[in-house]
C-alpha cells in the first residue's frame, strides 16, 4: 500500500521564478493538505483540497495557489519565488473531509531559493 | 489568534530514560490534538486525542489531554536511541465547511544518548 508520495524531493529555484510540487496521496484518500515547514519550526497551513475544490486556506498569499485531480493527485504552485520561500513543502492526505480522521504526511519537497 | 505551544523546544536524556514532553494551546473550536514524529523529512502519526482524561498508548508511548487545561503530555519511557526525533503537537479544528487543516507547534527536538 503506497503511502503518499511527494516530487520531487529536492528543488533548487532562483528568485522571480515560479515552481510545481505534486503529491499523491495514500491509497483510499480523497482529502491534501499542503504545509510548509521552515528550518527549525513546525508545519504551517497553506490550504487543503477536497473534491478538486479549495476547502481552506491559511495565512499564505495568492503567490501560493494549488490544484486537485479526479484521481485525489495535487499540485502546489508558488509564483514569483522569494528567497523566504525556501523551505519543505510537506503533502498531507486524509480520507473525506471533516471526518477528523489522521493525516498521514509525504517525505516532503526540499525548495531552495537562490 | 490560534497558538500550538510546546515544551521544552529541545531536550537531551540518556538511554533508558523516562521524558515527557507537553503542548498546551489556545485556539478557538478545538476538535482534535495529534502527536506526530518527525525524524528527517515526513512526520509520522502516533495518537490522535478528542476526550479528556483517556489515555492512549502505543508500546512505550503513551499520551493524554486534559481539555479543560488545554494541554497535553506525551510520555516515553525506557527511552532508546532511535527516539531521538522532532515530536511534533498539532490542533485541528472545527471550521466552516468542515475543512481540517492542523495547527502546528515548533516541536520538541528531542536527543537520546547512548
Amino acid at each position: 500500500d503506497a503511502g503518499v508520495t511527494q516530487s520531487p524531493t529536492h528543488l533548487i529555484k532562483t528568485r522571480g521564478q515560479q515552481v510545481t510540487l505534486r503529491c499523491s496521496p495514500k491509497s483510499g484518500h480523497d482529502t491534501v493538505s499542503w504545509y510548509q515547514q521552515a528550518l527549525g519550526q513546525g508545519p504551517q497551513f497553506i490550504f487543503q483540497y477536497y473534491e478538486e475544490e479549495e476547502r481552506q486556506r491559511g495565512n499564505f498569499p495568492d503567490r501560493f495557489s494549488g490544484h486537485q485531480f479526479p484521481n485525489y493527485s495535487s499540485e502546489l504552485n508558488v509564483n514569483a519565488l522569494l528567497l523566504g520561500d525556501s523551505a519543505l513543502y510537506l503533502c498531507a492526505s486524509s480520507l473525506g473531509l471533516g471526518q477528523n480522521t489522521e493525516a498521514f504526511f509525504g517525505q516532503g519537497t526540499r525548495l531552495t531559493v537562490v | 489568534e490560534d497558538k500550538v505551544v510546546q515544551s521544552p523546544l529541545s531536550l537531551v536524556v540518556h538511554e533508558g530514560d523516562t521524558v515527557t514532553l507537553n503542548c498546551s494551546y489556545e485556539v478557538t473550536n478545538f476538535r482534535s490534538l495529534l502527536w506526530y514524529k518527525q525524524e528527517k523529512k515526513a512526520p509520522t502519526f502516533l495518537f490522535m486525542l478528542t476526550s479528556s482524561g483517556i489515555e492512549k498508548k502505543s508500546g512505550r508511548l503513551s499520551s493524554i489531554l486534559d481539555k479543560k487545561e488545554l494541554f497535553s503530555i506525551l510520555n516515553i519511557t525506557a527511552t532508546q536511541t532511535g527516539d531521538s526525533a522532532v515530536y511534533l503537537c498539532a490542533v485541528g479544528l472545527y471550521s466552516g465547511g468542515g475543512a481540517d487543516g492542523l495547527t502546528f507547534g515548533k516541536g520538541t527536538h528531542l536527543i537520546i544518548q547512548p
